[in-house]
């Protein structure tokens, strides 16, 4: 596609529930990051993919969250047992290659537990 | 350990105005510095980059600076506009400084006022 693309836009969800947040990077590219932006804040790194493998996820704050990206394209996070804490905006980004700095961002996930 | 620090956090600035944001970093190996502009909602997007041989550059209204032996870096907006409103991240490229080859700012948040 032309762009990043994230989905869902929103999700709200009832704490203890299981939630996937997906992204599409731009066809090519073969690394991809995931980030989490709370309000006001920067984003912080969760998880760094290049190709299908997982390079770095060093920024995954406990074992409920997950990230694949099975076939070097498409990428999916996974929160298990969602707690209120989670509730951010989940940003994916895509770059040409490792390293090459410029991060192509999609719009976000926004995720709600209440 | 890298990291980015940018100052200020926050800052409000009237219309027509110009105002300067720093970065600094302790980022080593560098490769390259880039400013992200993050408009409320939306994912971060590109403004420019730096490399270790350029001291300056601009793109339109914004200038960007680059003292690699101090480690830090600025971004200049001139002639501020209501839609400058945004946050501005500065984001460091390392790719052999580790698995994760971007270190981030925490940003910061402008608000530009009529």
């Amino acid at each position: 596609g032309a762009g990043v693309s994230q989905t869902p836009s929103n999700k709200v969800t009832e704490k203890g529930k299981y939630v996937e947040l997906r992204c599409d990077p731009i066809s090519g590219h073969t690394a991809l990051y995931w980030y989490r932006q709370s309000l006001g804040q920067g984003p912080e790194f969760l998880i760094y993919f290049q190709g299908t493998g997982a390079a770095d996820d060093s920024g995954l704050p406990n074992d409920r969250f997950f990230a694949v990206r099975p076939e070097g394209s498409v990428s999916t996070l996974k929160i298990q047992r969602t707690e209120r804490g989670d509730s951010a905006v989940y940003l994916c980004a895509s770059s040409p290659n490792r390293g090459s700095g410029e991060l192509f961002f999609g719009e976000g996930s926004r995720l709600t537990v209440l | 350990k890298n990291q980015v620090e940018q100052s200020p956090q926050s800052l409000i600035i009237l219309e027509g105005k110009n105002c300067t944001l720093q970065c600094n970093y302790t980022v080593s190996p560098f490769s390259n510095l880039r400013w992200y502009k993050q408009d409320t909602g939306r994912g971060p997007v590109s403004l420019t980059i730096m490399t270790f041989s350029e001291n300056t550059k601009s793109n339109g209204r914004y200038t960007a600076t680059l003292d690699a032996d101090t480690k830090q870096s600025s971004l200049h907006i001139t002639a501020s506009q209501l839609s400058d409103s945004a946050s501005y991240i500065c984001v460091v490229s390392a790719p052999d400084s580790g698995n994760t080859p971007l270190v981030f700012g925490k940003g910061t948040r402008l608000s530009v006022i009529a």
